[in-house]
């Protein structure tokens, strides 16, 4: 049981090149999130996915794109990378979004510097 | 809109002595609250988490945390703190109803010394 998985680690892109972040759960989850995490700023959500086949912007969506493609995996696009968007990125999941305990679990993170 | 504060940017703490991170939230009923610890170059772990009943809830790692309603606080305690608790920890909120994602803090460095 690995919980979540992210993938890759770590990247550099030049500025206005394009790549895709890929995060996975195992544990069965139907809600996903993506957050980004700044010095001194936390943790800010960028997009969620309630359930398979649904997603929601969250507080700071602009130059993001994702794609739950099934239950298990939602992933993260960046179409023009910008170095505004040098970060580290975190997947989470949770059983359901709405429920009265819900929990989210965290991937461990993917370093990315826009150059 | 909900937020979350955590006052304290740094904190350092001698090895073997007690610690109390500060959380305090705004929101206009009693939330979901959450602490995540964040260990170097490492995902967040969740510690504990409040969602009713007792206000002392007891986590892993021998940390707990009090909810105090009159005061709009979830302070973070442990007794005796030991190296490897040296990381950032971060305090969340999430609504108690309806459709909802979390809110976090900024977070609080630990330091620990010998």
């Amino acid at each position: 049981n690995a919980g979540v998985t992210q993938t890759p680690k770590f990247q550099v892109l030049k500025t206005g090149q394009s790549m895709t972040l890929q995060c996975a759960q195992d544990m069965n989850h139907n809600s996903m999130y993506w957050y980004r995490q700044d010095p001194g700023m936390g943790l800010r959500l960028i997009y969620y996915s309630a359930s398979e086949g649904t997603t929601d912007k969250g507080e700071v969506p602009n130059g993001y794109n994702v794609s739950r493609l099934n239950k298990r995996e939602f992933s993260l696009r960046l179409e023009s990378a910008a170095p505004s968007q040098t970060s580290v990125y975190f997947c989470a999941s949770s059983e359901r979004i709405a429920g009265a305990t819900d929990t989210q679990y965290f991937g461990p993170g993917t370093r990315l510097t826009v150059l | 809109a909900q937020s979350v504060t955590q006052p304290d940017i740094h904190i350092t703490v001698s090895e073997g002595a007690s610690l109390e991170l500060r959380c305090n939230y705004s929101y206009g009923a009693t939330p979901y609250l959450f602490w995540y610890v964040q260990s170097p170059g490492q995902g967040l772990q969740l510690l504990l988490k409040y969602f009713s009943g007792d206000t002392l809830v007891q986590g892993i790692k021998g940390f707990e945390a009090e909810f105090k309603r009159s005061q709009s606080s979830f302070n973070l305690r442990k007794p005796s703190v030991h190296w490897s608790d040296a990381a950032e920890y971060f305090c969340a909120l999430r609504q108690n109803s309806g459709y909802s994602t979390l809110t976090f803090g900024k977070g609080t460095m630990l330091l620990v010394s010998p």
